[in-house]
């Protein structure tokens, strides 16, 4: 069973416009939440992460929402440019006795157009 | 640039063959993955290693084998893959094995014929 979803395989706005990406999981043990960008032909990069016990972080452009009762987490990104576009991976972190685990979803598709 | 590198990026090779990706990280850290990702599926966690020694293996095939020689390089040897086994093969690597953020390399594009 697949512990982290996210839904919506493609999104596109408007540059200018907030693009609202969302991310669903199961495991209530998920301690950590953390939100990836990736590029073609490059590894996935570190965009902005939060812990359970906070309900929203922002960085600039980025805030990620997290909203523990119902097991969901956004990323709003909001003026969006046409850089952003990339595909956004949502993924959880479980702390096991031999570490951290990262759980992904399948990654959502961002276009901006100009 | 994310201080992780991996070699070769892409790789064509048939089932009887033997291969081996390699991958290296500049950043210190002391934990390093191997993950699959397959077309439309999410990344899947292969191996671990902590300190040099492999803490996790996530149910892989024996055909993938993980030697890690020191903290900064980890390889992933492979032989009679299958066709299946085609995927982007990214490492990754992060401070300690506790820590929540990892860093990813570029990835090596595989395809078994």
């Amino acid at each position: 069973d697949q512990q982290v979803k996210q839904n919506s395989p493609s999104l596109s706005v408007q540059e200018g416009r907030i693009s609202i990406l969302n991310c669903d999981y199961t495991n209530s043990m998920f301690d950590y939440f953390l939100w990836y960008k990736k590029y073609p032909a490059e590894g996935p990069t570190f965009l902005i992460s939060i812990s359970s016990i906070k309900d929203k972080n922002e960085d600039g452009r980025f805030t990620v929402f997290l909203n523990k009762s119902a097991k969901h987490l956004s990323l709003h990104i909001v003026p969006s440019q046409p850089g952003d576009s990339a595909v956004y991976f949502c993924a959880a972190s479980l702390l096991e006795t031999s570490g951290s685990r990262l759980t992904f979803g399948e990654g959502t598709q961002l276009t901006v157009n100009p | 640039e994310t201080g992780v590198t991996q070699t070769p990026r892409h790789l064509v090779m048939g089932m009887t063959n033997k291969k081996s990706l390699k991958c290296e990280q500049h950043l210190g850290h002391n934990a390093m993955y191997w993950y699959k990702q397959s077309a439309k599926k999410p990344l899947e966690l292969m191996f671990v290693y902590s300190l040099e020694e492999r803490v996790e293996n996530n149910s892989v095939p024996s055909r993938f084998s993980p030697e890690c020689p020191n903290s900064s390089h980890l390889f992933l040897h492979l032989h009679t893959l299958q066709p299946e086994d085609s995927a982007l093969y990214l490492c990754a690597s992060s401070q300690n094995p506790d820590a929540y953020e990892q860093y990813f390399g570029p990835g090596t594009r595989l395809t078994v014929t």
